[in-house]
C-alpha cells in the first residue's frame, strides 16, 4: 500500500507571497492532519480534516487554512508569508485507531 | 506546563544496552499514547502505541504506561547505532468532540558503538 505523499518536497518563497501544499493520504484513510515542525517549537498541530470537514484546529493565525476533497486529498494554504513560517510542514493520515502515518513533508523556506 | 513533556536529551547509550525514554502528560483524559522515531531530515515514523496500563512489547521495543502517574516510557533493548534518532511521544484525547494528538518536544538518542 502506498504511503502518504506530499508535494512539493521543497519550496522557496518570499515574504508576502502565498503557498499551497498538497497531501495524498494512504488509501482508505479519511482523516488528514497537518503539522508544522521547527527546531524551536517542535511538532505543532495545525488542523485535521475528516470527510471534507475541519474537525480540529490548532492555535495558528487565520493565514493558515486548509481543505479536504472528496477523495480525501488535502491542501493547506498559507497567505502573506512571514519569515517565521519557514518550517517543515508534515501531513499525516490516520487509521480508525488514530495511528497517524506521516508523509515526507514539504520544506518551506521564506526569504 | 506543556501537555506532553520529554527530556530533550541528548541521551547517550552504549551499543547493546537498554535505552529508556520517558514522557509525562498532563491531560488525565488522554486515551492512548504513541511513540514515533524521527531520523534527522526525515518525517516521524510510528513505532508503537499503547492505551492500557502496563507493558506492551514489539520486538526490541517495550512501551510502558502508568495512567495513575501519567507516565509513558519506551525501552529499547539491545540498542543499535541505527536506533540513534529523536523519539517523539504523543498523547491522544477527545475533548468536547474534538480529537487531539499532542506531541512532546522529543528526546534525542545517540547509541555509541
Amino acid at each position: 500500500k502506498a504511503g502518504v505523499t506530499q508535494t512539493p518536497r521543497y519550496l522557496i518563497k518570499t515574504r508576502g507571497q502565498q503557498v499551497t501544499l498538497s497531501c495524498s493520504p494512504i488509501s482508505g484513510h479519511r482523516s488528514v492532519s497537518w503539522y508544522q515542525q521547527t527546531p524551536g517549537q517542535g511538532l505543532q498541530f495545525l488542523f485535521e480534516y475528516f470527510s471534507e470537514t475541519q474537525r480540529n484546529k490548532g492555535n495558528f493565525p487565520g493565514r493558515f487554512s486548509g481543505r479536504q476533497f472528496s477523495n480525501s486529498r488535502s491542501e493547506m494554504n498559507v497567505s502573506t508569508l512571514e519569515l517565521g513560517d519557514s518550517a517543515l510542514y508534515l501531513c499525516a493520515s490516520s487509521t480508525m485507531n488514530n495511528e497517524q502515518f506521516f508523509g515526507p513533508g514539504t520544506r518551506l523556506t521564506v526569504l | 506546563q506543556k501537555e506532553v513533556e520529554q527530556n530533550s536529551g541528548p541521551l547517550s547509550v552504549p551499543e547493546g544496552a537498554i535505552a529508556s525514554l520517558n514522557c509525562t502528560y498532563s491531560d488525565r483524559g488522554s486515551q492512548s499514547f504513541f511513540w514515533y522515531r524521527q531520523y534527522s531530515g526525515k518525517s516521524p515514523e510510528l513505532i508503537m502505541f499503547i492505551y492500557s496500563n502496563g507493558d506492551k512489547e514489539d520486538g526490541r521495543f517495550t512501551a510502558q504506561l502508568n495512567k495513575a502517574s501519567q507516565y509513558v516510557s519506551l525501552l529499547i533493548r539491545d540498542s543499535q547505532p541505527s536506533d540513534s534518532a529523536t523519539y517523539l511521544c504523543a498523547s491522544y484525547s477527545i475533548l468536547q468532540g474534538a480529537q487531539k494528538l499532542v506531541f512532546g518536544q522529543g528526546t534525542r538518542l545517540t547509541i555509541n558503538p
